[in-house]
């Protein structure tokens, strides 16, 4: 089956500017994560889709961070203004069960 | 608050050596604990989860809920193990995990 794919795989911006990255988890998967992984940190939860519907947002920076999953299908992260802080991969996962979630290959972005 | 601890940044052994990748966590429920694994060039995959009791390519975990620990082991290491290693807590059965630091292990020749 075909895996989790992201776009673009690396950015470099600069700070204050905007950047948006697009997820398409595996066909039938309901549940879709975005994760943020610092160097050197595992990666941490940014937030959680079941379907279309946010489960948790908990750790999502919202004044610069918004996320979205329209018809339950592919999601779109934005960051605006982007920090140099925010330089990190984000990781894409999708899961059919809470017990196995599969990633994409990231995407590295770098702010300077 | 929950929380997983892997105290080992890097995890350096020689081939055919005993491997232990160690993992602690801190959690008031009933733990769901995974190891996670990332080989050069690769994507995060699931290696294990305690509730399978598996074993996979060698490795298995014992989830220990008196030390709080789900340490990783492998008799005998091989080159092909090189990689990084996450340890992950499940949250309220929701979905949500959380990651430890991770391990780089490097088995040498």
């Amino acid at each position: 089956e075909a895996g989790v794919a992201q776009s673009p795989r690396y950015k470099i911006i600069e700070k204050r500017q905007s950047v948006a990255f697009w997820c398409n988890p595996i066909s039938g998967h309901a549940t879709l994560y975005w994760y943020q992984q610092i160097l050197g940190q595992g990666p941490k939860l940014l937030i959680q889709f079941q379907n279309n519907g946010v489960v948790d947002d908990s750790q999502l920076p919202k004044d610069r961070f918004s996320a979205e999953r329209l018809k339950g299908v592919d999601s779109t992260l934005k960051i605006q203004p982007a920090k140099l802080e925010d330089s990190a991969v984000y990781l894409c996962a999708s899961s059919f069960t809470a017990y196995e979630q599969y990633f994409g290959p990231g995407t590295r972005l770098t702010v300077t | 608050a929950q929380r997983v601890t892997q105290p080992e940044k890097l995890l350096s052994v020689f081939k055919g050596a005993p491997v232990e990748l160690k993992c602690n966590y801190s959690y008031s429920g009933s733990p769901e604990l995974f190891w996670y694994v990332q080989y050069s060039r690769q994507r995060l995959q699931l290696l294990l989860r305690h509730i399978s009791r598996e074993s996979i390519k060698g490795f298995t975990a014992d989830l220990n809920k008196g030390e709080t620990s789900f340490h990783l082991k492998k008799p005998f290491a091989q080159e092909e193990d090189s990689a990084m290693y996450y340890c992950a807590l499940l949250y309220n059965q929701g979905g949500k995990l959380i990651f430890g630091q991770g391990t780089e292990l490097s088995v040498k020749p």
